[in-house]
């Protein structure tokens, strides 16, 4: 079964660019979980997804936005870019669901560095 | 809402030594408890968790974790630790029933020859 998959895994933007990250999760999955990961911050929690509604969101600003499609692929857009956004931004998928115990499934991240 | 604490940002330890990693974690309803592990420019990936039943839990890599819910704590450890095991290791929770699952800052263990 092939795993979560994040592209690109790597950018630079400049300040004022917007940005879209791509995640792909494991067949069959239809949570996506977003984070963003600073050597200061740890991981901080953006969305979760599931069947294309998101059920959670972290304390981030407006121009931090996602969204989930019908084959449970997901997207995040960071718009406006300021310097403190850049970050490795990982996507974590599960099955999602009743009973589900949240075990996270994560990809390799995408590597936003902004100039 | 639920937080987690980890006490220590960085361990070093020599090869073959028994190693802690300590968690914390704050909450008034029932969780799930994890342990993640991060090595160099890789995403998470998880080493064991925690939804009910015995206390003490393995994982993969030799790992293993004592939940305490008195003390509110979900620490790791690893009788004899090898150099392979030197990355960056995560404590988490979520609620159950939950659609968020919170990570503590890391503790980078360094394991020394």
């Amino acid at each position: 079964k092939a795993g979560v998959t994040q592209t690109p895994r790597y950018l630079i933007k400049t300040r004022g660019q917007q940005v879209t990250l791509s995640c792909s999760p494991i067949s069959g999955h239809r949570s996506v979980s977003w984070y963003q990961q600073t050597p200061g911050q740890g991981l901080q929690f953006l969305f979760e997804y599931f069947s294309e509604t998101q059920r959670n969101k972290g304390n981030f600003p407006g121009r931090f936005s996602g969204r989930q499609f019908s084959n449970s692929r997901s997207e995040m857009n960071v718009s406006t870019l300021e310097l403190g956004d850049s970050a490795l931004y990982l996507c974590a998928s599960s099955p999602g669901g009743t009973g589900n115990t949240g075990e996270l499934f994560f990809g390799e991240g995408s590597r936003l560095t902004v100039l | 809402a639920q937080s987690v604490t980890q006490l220590d940002s960085q361990v070093p330890v020599f090869e073959e030594a028994p190693v802690e990693l300590r968690c914390n974690y704050s909450s008034s309803v029932s969780v799930y408890l994890f342990w993640y592990v991060q090595y160099p420019n890789q995403g998470l990936q998880l080493l064991l968790k925690y939804l009910s039943g015995s206390t003490l839990v393995k994982g993969i890599n030799g790992f293993e974790a004592e939940f305490n819910k008195s003390q509110t704590s979900f620490h790791l450890r690893k009788p004899s630790v090898h150099i392979s095991d030197t990355a960056e290791y995560f404590c988490a929770v979520r609620l159950t029933g939950g659609f968020k699952t919170i990570f503590g800052a890391g503790t980078r263990l360094f394991v020394k020859a």
